[in-house]
């Protein structure tokens, strides 16, 4: 199926556990983005990509780490998960940055 | 990027034009007004965007005052499925998008 898709759509995870979310695009778009949100902070970039093998930081990147080998996937790993990382995660897709960004879904990450 | 200000939430009766404005005082001459919405519970949305001129998609409007200072987005005809946070953001376009608190639309029957 076309579009941007998330998995999984839950996960519950121990403190310092690593943990790895997913984000697939089926556009070939060079653009894509990881953001959580939270309440009382609203939606916050984690890190971006702007091409296969380039990725940089966002307004929060402490405590993740991306990768992007193919352009299609952007997966988002939390090496040592903390009760702090404990939020919903949104990754989206762009042709470039001043094209409107396409979301997925979302994960809904509970470390306990 | 702009600062932007935004009611904190609005009412509006459904089939009626839900209008939403935006102040951004500070825009810059590179800057462009988008705006994007977020239904409970699913990824934002975007909508529409624009850098002076009036425009219009199958979702919405947007209008820009002459000066810029300010925008409002205009749901010609509200549905309860429009009922969400909307968003509307200033940035260039070499620029990622940061999301402030927005606008809470509640659409009632």
């Amino acid at each position: 199926d076309a579009g941007i898709t998330q998995s999984p759509r839950y996960k519950i995870t121990e403190t310092g556990r690593q943990v790895t979310l997913m984000c697939h695009q089926t556009w070939s778009h060079s653009y894509m983005f990881w953001y959580r949100q939270d309440l009382g902070h609203g939606l916050r970039l984690i890190y971006y990509s702007a091409a296969a093998d380039i990725t940089d930081k966002g307004e929060v990147p402490d405590g993740y780490v991306v990768s992007r080998s193919k352009t299609e996937n952007f997966p988002l790993t939390l090496e040592s998960a903390t009760r702090s990382q404990t939020s919903v995660y949104f990754c989206a897709s762009s042709e470039s940055l001043g094209h409107g960004y396409t979301f997925g879904s979302g994960t809904r990450l509970t470390v306990v | 990027d702009a600062k932007t200000t935004q009611p904190t939430s609005m009412d509006c009766a459904e089939g009626r034009a839900a209008n939403l404005p935006c102040n951004h005082s500070t825009i810059s001459g590179n800057e462009y007004v988008y705006w994007y919405r977020q239904i409970h519970s699913q990824g934002p949305q975007y909508i529409i965007h624009g850098l002076k001129n009036n425009e219009t998609n199958e979702m919405a409007s947007l209008i820009i005052t002459e000066d810029r200072k300010s925008s409002t987005l205009i749901l010609p005809h509200a549905t309860l499925r429009d009922t969400a946070v909307y968003y509307c953001i200033v940035r260039a376009g070499y620029s990622t998008l940061t999301f402030g608190k927005g606008t809470m639309l509640l659409v009632s029957p």
